[in-house]
């Protein structure tokens, strides 16, 4: 089975500053992908950004950029030069290679301070 | 059209009342999913269909019945709720099996609240 461990409930970041969030994860599968969804008070799920387990290369999307440690099974959400807009609830989820079902963690709230 | 529309945003429906949740996408997603979730939580899967066939049923209580009539459209129907159902109902889709690992693409909910 798979989980997947966000162990910070509450995150706060000053406007302009820089904040990571973290998550870890627990599976027996080689193949794998990650993610992390975006989910603001308007409720939609949103996708910040996606990571294919084969590839070393941390991805990238403009100011999210993740670091990807597979041997610590690690998968932290890094968020640069912080916006307004950025405050919204943070999920972790592990998608297996055939699979058709999320695993999501509990998620962290994130608030920016102007 | 890269979005996934559910209707209605709001529900208030009675514990006798007989209701249904709509979704609809017209990305050629062949996969849609039925998520339960409460504040300050993680969704919950509750059911996937492939191919308009149900795949996966998290052994929801038969007071939600899921429908996928074609490949846009997925309904739930909600009939003799109880309180504890009150919560925000998510679809989602893919494309189903291995190239599901481009993510899912959500829609915005249904705010359900049974009185």
């Amino acid at each position: 089975a798979q989980t997947v461990t966000q162990s910070q409930p509450e995150m706060s970041v000053q406007e302009a500053e820089t904040v990571t969030l973290s998550c870890t994860y627990d599976t027996s599968e080689s193949d794998y992908y990650l993610f992390w969804y975006k989910q603001p008070p308007s409720r939609q799920m949103i996708l910040v950004i996606r990571q294919e387990a084969y590839k070393q290369q941390n991805a990238t999307e403009n100011r999210f950029s993740v670091n990807f440690q597979k041997a610590a099974k690690s998968f932290s959400l890094k968020i640069s030069d912080s916006q307004l807009g950025d405050a919204a609830m943070y999920f972790c989820a592990f998608l297996t290679n055939t699979g058709n079902q999320f695993y999501f963690g509990t998620g962290t709230s994130l608030t920016v301070i102007p | 059209d890269t979005e996934v529309t559910q209707t209605p945003k709001h529900l208030v429906m009675g514990m006798t009342n007989k209701k249904s949740l709509k979704c609809e996408q017209h990305m050629g997603h062949r996969a849609m999913y039925w998520y339960k979730q409460k504040a300050k939580k993680p969704p919950e899967l509750m059911f996937v269909y492939s191919y308009e066939k149900l795949s996966i049923n998290e052994s929801v209580p038969s007071r939600f019945s899921p429908e996928c009539p074609n490949s846009s459209l997925l309904n739930l129907h909600l009939h003799a709720l109880q309180p504890e159902d009150s919560a925000l109902y998510l679809c989602a889709s893919s494309h189903p099996g291995r190239i599901t690992n481009y993510g899912y693409t959500f829609g915005s909910g249904t705010r359900l609240t049974v009185v």
